[in-house]
C-alpha cells in the first residue's frame, strides 16, 4: 500500500515551458487534491477533485489546469511556466466526496522555474 | 473564508523539555488536522481531531471546537520531533482544508 505517490520528484523548468505533475492514490479514496507550498507559508489549494468526473477551483487556480483521470489518479498541468509557479507541490487523497474526511499527502514535487 | 493562527511562530527547545502549540480558527470546524512537515519536506498525519482529546505516544492533542482552538502537546522532546506543525481545518458546508502558517520547532541536543 503506497498510499499517495507523486512524480517527478524534481523538475527545472524554463519560463514558457508545459509539464503534467502527476498524481496516483492506492487508497481507493473519491478526493483528491493539489496545492502548492511557498516559502515560510502553509500549503494552498490549487484544484480539487470532490469525485470522479469533477473538478473545482481552489483558491490559486490561476495558470493551471487538472484532470481526473479516473479514480486513482489526479494530474496538474502548468501550460506555460512562470517564475511565480516555483514552488512545491503536493497532492492529497480523503475518502468522501463531501465532507470532513482526514486528508492524506503525496511526497510533494519541488517545481523550479527559470 | 476561515482564518487559522498558529503560535507561536518559531520554537527552540532543549531534547526533554515539553511544549504546546496552539492553532486558532475563526470559525466553526467540521474537520482539523495536525502535520508534522520534516526537514525533507515530507508531511505527516499527525491527528485528526475535530473535537475532543487524542493520544499517539508522546504527542497528544486537543480542540475545544466550541472556543475555535485546538492545542499540540509534545512531551519529552527530541531531535527527531525537528520541523514545521501545521494546523489544517475544514469549514462546515465544505471539503477542502485551509492551513496556517505553521510553527518551526528546533529541538536541540
Amino acid at each position: 500500500n503506497a498510499g499517495v505517490t507523486q512524480t517527478p520528484k524534481f523538475q527545472v523548468l524554463k519560463t514558457g515551458q508545459s509539464m503534467t505533475l502527476q498524481c496516483a492514490q492506492d487508497m481507493n479514496h473519491n478526493s483528491m487534491y493539489w496545492y502548492r507550498q511557498d516559502p515560510g507559508m502553509g500549503l494552498r489549494l490549487i484544484y480539487y477533485s470532490a469525485s470522479e468526473g469533477t473538478t473545482d477551483k481552489g483558491e490559486v487556480p490561476n495558470g493551471y489546469n487538472v484532470s481526473r483521470l479516473n479514480k486513482r489518479e489526479f494530474s496538474l498541468r502548468l501550460e506555460s511556466a512562470a517564475p511565480s509557479q516555483t514552488s512545491v507541490y503536493f497532492c492529497a487523497s480523503s475518502e468522501a466526496g463531501t465532507g470532513p474526511y482526514e486528508q492524506y499527502f503525496g511526497p510533494g514535487t519541488r517545481l523550479t522555474v527559470t | 473564508g476561515i482564518q487559522v493562527e498558529q503560535s507561536p511562530p518559531d520554537l527552540i527547545l532543549q531534547e526533554g523539555a515539553n511544549s504546546t502549540l496552539r492553532c486558532n480558527f475563526s470559525d466553526s470546524v467540521n474537520n482539523l488536522q495536525w502535520f508534522h512537515q520534516n526537514p525533507w519536506g515530507q508531511l505527516i498525519n499527525l491527528f485528526y481531531i475535530p473535537s475532543g482529546t487524542k493520544q499517539n505516544g508522546r504527542l497528544s492533542a486537543t480542540t475545544v471546537a466550541t472556543e475555535r482552538y485546538s492545542l499540540l502537546y509534545i512531551s519529552s522532546s527530541q531531535t527527531t520531533d525537528s520541523g514545521v506543525y501545521f494546523c489544517a481545518v475544514v469549514t462546515s458546508g465544505y471539503s477542502t482544508l485551509t492551513f496556517g502558517k505553521g510553527t518551526m520547532l528546533l529541538v536541540s541536543p
